[in-house]
């Protein structure tokens, strides 16, 4: 059954250092989202990706924060400068059309 | 904006009993869907059951199954013959059927369930 990958499944990085979390979506789908949970709370929507641009962004996606998509099958997300309270779950997730999304297994950002 | 509430952030049940976890939302849209995803130790989500909100039949998915109530904008899990494999965080989540919005998903809080045996 395919799957939704996401890599590295664990990152500790510095203040301030650059971060790029990978996510290869299941192959057909056309939709693309990245969430972040930081622990013990809810999951919370970060961007939503579509026909090679943004669609939408919540108020946490801000100019520290972008998405791309460079090849067709990864998508990524960039943090530039990471802060202490970046340090979450972040979920990568795609759909085809309509229903349900897919959700990959998550990469836990430290940031120290 | 849609909103979703969990007001159970615990639960917990004997093996072999049912247990209902609630939820209630808020939006102005008439066309939508609304899920149950289940989160394990292992952090992942994974989808329980989808709910569309056109169909009036509640949805079923083997031991799980919603009360779906439009008009009060509630939408409760019913787990039948409860497991300990059942033991997780559960994630009520709303999603508009289209616009610019289509298929952001919006959560809970989260209930904790535990299962004992």
């Amino acid at each position: 059954e395919p799957e939704v990958t996401q890599t590295p499944s664990h990152q500790v990085t510095q203040m301030g250092q650059e971060v790029i979390l990978r996510c290869v979506p299941i192959s057909n789908h056309l939709y693309f989202y990245w969430y972040r949970q930081i622990l013990g709370q809810k999951v919370e929507f970060l961007v939503s990706f579509y026909n090679n641009e943004i669609s939408e962004k919540s108020e946490i996606f801000d100019d520290q924060f972008s998405v791309e998509r460079p090849d067709g099958s990864n998508f990524t997300l960039k943090i530039r400068s990471t802060k202490l309270e970046d340090s979450a779950m972040y979920f990568c997730a795609s759909k085809a059309t309509v229903y349900e999304q897919y959700f990959g297994p998550g990469t836990r950002l430290t940031v120290t | 904006a849609q909103t979703v509430t969990q007001s159970q952030p615990e639960m917990s049940v004997q093996e072999a009993e049912t247990v209902t976890l609630s939820c209630t939302y808020d939006t102005s849209e008439n066309n939508y869907y609304l899920f149950w995803y289940k989160q394990p130790p292992s952090r992942q989500m994974i989808l329980v059951i989808r709910q569309e909100a056109y169909k009036q039949q509640n949805a079923t998915e083997n031991r799980f199954s919603v009360n779906f109530q439009k008009a009060a904008k509630s939408f409760s899990l019913k787990i039948s013959d409860s497991q300990l494999g059942d033991t997780a965080m559960y994630f009520c989540a709303f999603s508009n059927a289209g616009g610019t919005s289509y298929g952001k998903l919006t959560f809970g809080q989260g209930t904790i369930l535990t299962v004992h045996p």
